[in-house]
């Protein structure tokens, strides 16, 4: 079964730690992304990779880190920089960036304590 | 700036048609999609146009007017598990998605 998974569902954490969010795909994707969702909001982009090893900010990246080693893997570190972490993170990859159909992940809700 | 209004809520009865709206205003445009989204769940695709017109896909319609900068989402034959968010997102010149808010959708009996 080909998908994107997320994990774990719920993370909790304490405020100044870092914490890292995991995100797979057995797509063959070139494409992955981070977005943050907060209540009544859209989604946001925190970072997203066209290719292994690049990646690119999005448009709240301050206090977020990733990396793309390997192409089915693209991994979001919250730091303890990011001021208001508390929210549902989502993993999401494409075909490639230029436009494709988005395939998102079951998301990560992480509450900073 | 780059933005996509979307209503924040509906109401629609089961069985009835709902039509949500979505105006943007993005720099260039690709296409636009809707996607469907449960409450604590990830979003689904729904649809995609880049073609001004309407795309029917079973009770699922939508429409787009380019030189309007307008999409609609129609929803036939409502069902109870229709109840959701419906966001709207434009792909502009960059290739990248501008994402509008989301329309929760709420059906009643």
């Amino acid at each position: 079964d080909g998908g994107i998974t997320q994990s774990p569902k719920y993370l909790f954490r304490k405020e100044g730690q870092n914490v890292t969010l995991s995100c797979e795909q057995n797509l063959n994707h070139d494409a992955m992304y981070w977005y943050r969702q907060d209540p009544g909001q859209g989604l946001r982009l925190i970072y997203y990779s066209q290719i292994v090893n690049d990646f690119q900010k999005g448009d709240i990246a301050e206090g977020y880190s990733v990396s793309r080693e390997k192409k089915e893997s693209f991994p979001l570190t919250v730091t303890s920089a990011q001021k208001n972490p508390t929210a549902f993170y989502l993993c999401a990859s494409s075909i490639h960036l230029e436009g494709n159909e988005q395939f998102f992940g079951p998301g990560t809700r992480l509450t900073v304590l | 700036g780059q933005n996509i209004d979307q209503p924040t809520e509906m109401t629609a009865t089961e069985g009835a048609i709902v039509q949500i709206n979505c105006t943007y205003q993005t720099s260039g445009f690709n296409g636009l999609f809707w996607y469907q989204q449960h409450a604590g769940e990830a979003p689904t695709f729904l649809s995609y146009n880049v073609l001004d017109g309407l795309e029917e896909k079973g009770r699922f319609s939508s429409f787009l007017s380019r030189s309007k900068g307008y999409s609609y989402l129609l929803l036939k034959e409502l069902q109870m598990k229709d109840s959701a968010s419906y966001l709207c997102a434009v792909v502009n010149r960059d290739y990248q998605l501008i994402w509008g808010a989301g329309t929760k959708l709420i059906i009643k009996p």
